[in-house]
């Protein structure tokens, strides 16, 4: 089954600096790839998606970046702020299939400083 | 977005007990949700997945017989936890794509589950 791979696990950045999380991913059928904020106590709110149609996303302050041949994916957020703080997770899914389950990586704690 | 809510937001039970959460879809209809649970600091890990008006399916290593999923209608899935004990202390968050698996995925609040 998909395995998903998730770096750094924490990531300290000042504001205004940028933070790049990446995430790899084993199954090449997999095609849909979403990334997740979650907020201590909260539910994971979608803050962007790519599929594996295109290379790259840009929403505002937020990118994500596919690299369907290598099996990774990248978010980018750039003039962090501190309410940018929160977990980070990757997820991956094949949305062809019947099912479209998420498969998440291990998750990134993002940290800005003011 | 889509709205998707679950009840009870926490609940505390004694060992042994039975614990019943609901997720519901309010503003769509989901044939498909999806039920995962959620350790302190770590991710998110998928259960089983609610179909509706057939079976569920659940994860390796996730025993059927203690989750307990019924999906009955298009906009409700419930996921009973039998015979609770400490050990299934966690956060449950159930997700449903607005068109059967092909769509974007909203989560629910989740639900906090203590097993004393």
């Amino acid at each position: 089954g998909e395995n998903v791979e998730q770096h750094p696990s924490t990531l300290s950045v000042q504001e205004g600096d940028s933070a790049v999380i990446k995430c790899t991913y084993s199954d090449s059928a997999s095609n849909y790839f979403p990334w997740y904020k979650q907020e201590l106590g909260k539910r994971p709110q979608l803050i962007i998606d790519i599929r594996s149609n295109v290379g790259e996303k840009k929403d505002q302050r937020i990118a994500v970046t596919l690299n369907k041949t290598a099996k990774h994916f990248s978010l980018h957020i750039t003039e962090t702020q501190p309410e940018d703080s929160a977990v980070y997770f990757c997820a991956a899914s094949i949305s062809s299939s019947n099912t479209g389950k998420l498969i998440f990586g291990q998750g990134t704690t993002l940290q800005v400083k003011p | 977005g889509a709205v998707v809510s679950q009840h009870p937001s926490r609940v505390i039970c004694k060992s042994g007990t039975s614990v019943k959460i609901e997720c519901r879809s309010l503003d769509f209809q989901a044939t498909t949700m999806f039920w995962y649970r959620q350790f302190p600091k770590k991710s998110l890990m998928l259960m089983a997945t609610s179909n509706e008006g057939s079976k569920a399916t659940y994860e390796q290593g996730v025993e059927k017989d203690k989750f307990l999923i019924n999906h009955a209608s298009l906009t409700l899935s419930t996921l009973t936890v039998t015979s609770a004990h400490p050990e299934d202390s966690s956060f449950y968050i159930c997700s449903a794509p607005r068109r059967g698996g092909q769509e974007t995925q909203y989560f629910g609040p989740g639900t906090r589950l203590l097993v004393l």
